[in-house]
């Protein structure tokens, strides 16, 4: 298994560009998450996804936007970047409930977004 | 509401001594769930170690082990004989039960710990 990937690692934007942040996992998990890290913090969720068709709001949805057609998929959209989103963006996913591991969230590499 | 506390931003150790990373938790739910992760300089993060809140029994893992105290709501981490591979970042994250099922991770600011030779 790959795991958790991402795609890009790294991407420069330019303030007002738009971009997709990509996300895929093939350990058939229902819940993905997608975190932002701002330097020297901890991680805060930005939306999360409970199975295919739907998701939720995290703590900092503003400015971006998800879909999740397919339980492997879960990309991340930037509409109109700002300075302010300059971060390391993290998707997750996690072991469904009733499993000997279940909760543990397994994370992808990260991408390395500057918004200029 | 959910918070995270990580008390110490910065701790500097020298090789081979032991090293205790403080984590400081505040929740209203009687079922949450406690993590550590690792964070290295490559910057992925590794899953250390995960409790429930019904589990208070202190876990020890080689040279890493847990102090959960519910008392204090408090899930320390130490590492003994600590060495350079062990410099990276550590957060600690809570995880409460929901109605979905989510599980979101609420993440504390994390403590850089630099081991020196």
């Amino acid at each position: 298994n790959a795991g958790v990937t991402q795609t890009p690692k790294f991407r420069i934007l330019k303030i007002g560009q738009s971009m997709t942040l990509q996300c895929a996992q093939d350990m058939n998990h229902n819940y993905m998450y997608w975190y932002r890290q701002d330097p020297g913090m901890g991680l805060k969720l930005i939306y999360y996804s409970v199975g295919a068709g739907i998701t939720d709001k995290g703590e900092v949805p503003n400015g971006y936007n998800v879909s999740r057609s397919t339980t492997e998929d879960f990309p991340l959209r930037l509409e109109l970047a700002a300075p302010s989103q300059t971060s390391v963006y993290f998707c997750a996913s996690r072991t469904p409930t009733g499993t000997g591991t279940y909760n543990e969230q397994f994370f992808g590499p990260g991408t390395r977004l500057t918004v200029l | 509401a959910q918070k995270v506390t990580q008390a110490q931003t910065e701790i500097s150790v020298v090789e081979k001594e032991d090293v205790t990373l403080d984590c400081v938790y505040e929740t209203r739910d009687t079922t949450y769930y406690l993590f550590w992760y690792k964070q290295p300089p490559s910057g992925e993060l590794v899953f250390l170690i995960r409790r429930n809140s019904f589990d208070e029994q202190n876990e020890i893992s080689g040279r890493y082990s847990w102090n959960f105290q519910k008392s204090t709501s408090s899930f320390n981490f130490t590492i003994t004989a600590s060495q350079v591979v062990d410099s990276a970042v550590y957060f600690c994250a809570l995880s409460e039960a929901r109605l979905d099922s989510s599980y979101k991770l609420i993440f504390g600011s994390g403590t850089r710990l630099l081991v020196r030779p």
